[in-house]
């Protein structure tokens, strides 16, 4: 089974420093990779998605991953966080099941809660 | 852009209720998904649907079930609320396997 593993369940940054939230995964198969940002109250959006070919993936709001197969790593990083990047970050696997079908499904992370200070 | 409409952000019932949650998709999408979310334990699958009338369980199907009649509308049912399924539910669809999840806005659910 596919497993996804976020350091760190909280992150501090200061408003113009680096953001680096860091995934682990495992899969017994390639794996698809996604990263979600939450807001209070609102649902998940897609923040970037790496499937096949480059491995370093540009997403929304400045934010990128790199697919690192032999360390099963996808961290995310932003060069200068901004105050709107506050939120609750979650990285997820591809499931599949000993098939090898995934009917869309993912495996989901604990989640890591970013904050940023002026 | 695709669309997930949850029918409710705020709802409160109480114990021992049948309670229905509602997820409309306009994107004609095949897969389906109902999750709880709760602080530190992030997203938990109840169930997901992969076409009409089909139906899986996820990680924690227990207390609920679901509904799949029309393509675009995913019911999720609390046969009997209980208080322990005061949560944030969250329902999302997709098309096929390497297509990201869309998520609806959350439907903040209190049992009392």
């Amino acid at each position: 089974a596919q497993s996804v593993t976020q350091l760190g369940s909280h992150v501090s940054v200061s408003e113009g420093a680096l953001v680096l939230l860091r995934c682990n995964y495992s899969s017994s198969v390639p794996p698809y990779l996604f990263w979600y940002v939450q807001y209070p109250n609102q649902g998940l959006q897609l923040l970037l998605k790496y499937t096949t070919g480059a491995t370093l993936v540009k997403g929304i709001n400045g934010f990128e991953a790199e697919f690192k197969k032999s360390e099963t790593s996808f961290h995310l990083t932003k060069p200068s966080a901004h105050m709107s990047d506050a939120a609750e970050y979650f990285c997820a696997v591809s499931d599949f099941n000993a098939g090898g079908t995934s009917y869309g499904k993912l495996t989901f992370g604990q989640g890591t809660i970013l904050t940023v200070h002026p | 852009d695709v669309k997930v409409t949850q029918s409710s952000r705020y709802l409160v019932k109480r114990t021992g209720e049948k309670v229905f949650l509602e997820c409309v998709q306009d994107m004609d999408h095949e897969n389906m998904f109902w999750y709880r979310q709760d602080p530190g334990l992030g997203l938990r699958l109840i169930y997901f649907s992969y076409d009409v009338k089909m139906k899986e369980k996820g990680d924690i199907p227990e207390g609920y079930s679901v509904s799949r009649e029309k393509k675009e509308r995913f019911s999720l049912i609390l046969e009997s609320a209980s208080t322990n399924q005061t949560s944030m539910y969250l329902c999302a669809s997709n098309r096929v396997d390497n297509q990201p999840q869309h998520f609806g806005d959350g439907t903040r659910l209190s049992i009392l």
